[in-house]
């Protein structure tokens, strides 16, 4: 079956830029799309079709794929962008997360 | 607006069954399919199948067969995951999440479902 691999956690302070990954075999001749999370909400999409950013969500957030990678960048991290954040492979058949990521802002 | 608005947590015995229900509006909910995922505590999100609004086709992941049913009823627009036979580990939250152009771009506030005795 198909993995994605997240590294666990990430540390950025305030103003910086966050970069986080995904990892998984072939993952740029898929989409992926990414999620936000915080505690006791639902996920929310922040990006997707590789870096297309929905309605609301704000520049700051951007996305690329390719190769075996895919990775979120967060601009000027803000201390709202403290969260879990997912990635997910997607294609005709898959739909598969990894296994997320924590961001801190410090 | 999108909305999917999911029942309320619930709390079962092992061996119970249990039906989440997943309601949506704001757009034609036949012409996008629905994912469930689950999400154990402290855990992350893990997709375990989706159903074809259209023709009520349900495709499960591995892991996710046998005691696991997805069902649409497009009279109501609502959309359900049943699980049968439940164990303390079935014990997590449910989510509903809308089929959307290469995402899940909308997600029900999620559903508790306790297994205990």
């Amino acid at each position: 079956s198909y993995e994605l691999t997240q590294a666990p956690s990430v540390s950025v302070s305030p103003g910086q830029t966050a970069s986080l990954t995904c990892s998984g075999d072939k993952l740029g001749d898929k989409y992926a799309c990414w999620y936000q999370q915080k505690p006791g909400q639902s996920p929310v999409l922040v990006i997707y079709q590789d870096s297309k950013r929905p309605s609301g969500i704000p520049e700051r957030f951007s996305g690329s794929n390719s190769g075996n990678t895919a990775t979120l960048t967060i601009s000027g991290t803000q201390a709202m962008d403290e969260a879990d954040y997912y990635c997910q492979a997607w294609d005709s058949n898959t739909r598969v997360f990894g296994g997320g990521t924590k961001l801190t802002v410090l | 607006q999108v909305q999917l608005v999911q029942s309320g947590s619930e709390l079962k015995k092992p061996g119970a069954s249990v039906k989440v229900s997943c309601k949506a509006s704001g757009y034609t909910f036949t012409s996008h399919a629905m994912n469930w995922v689950r999400q154990a505590p402290g855990q992350g999100l893990e997709w375990m199948g989706w159903i074809n609004t259209n023709t009520g086709n349900p495709t499960y992941v591995q892991g996710f067969t046998g005691r696991f049913v997805f069902s649409v009823d497009t009279s109501v627009s609502t959309a359900y995951l049943q699980i049968s036979s439940l164990k303390a580990e079935d014990t997590a939250v449910y989510y509903c999440a809308r089929d959307g152009s290469g995402s899940n771009d909308f997600w029900g506030q999620g559903t508790l479902v306790t297994v205990s005795s």
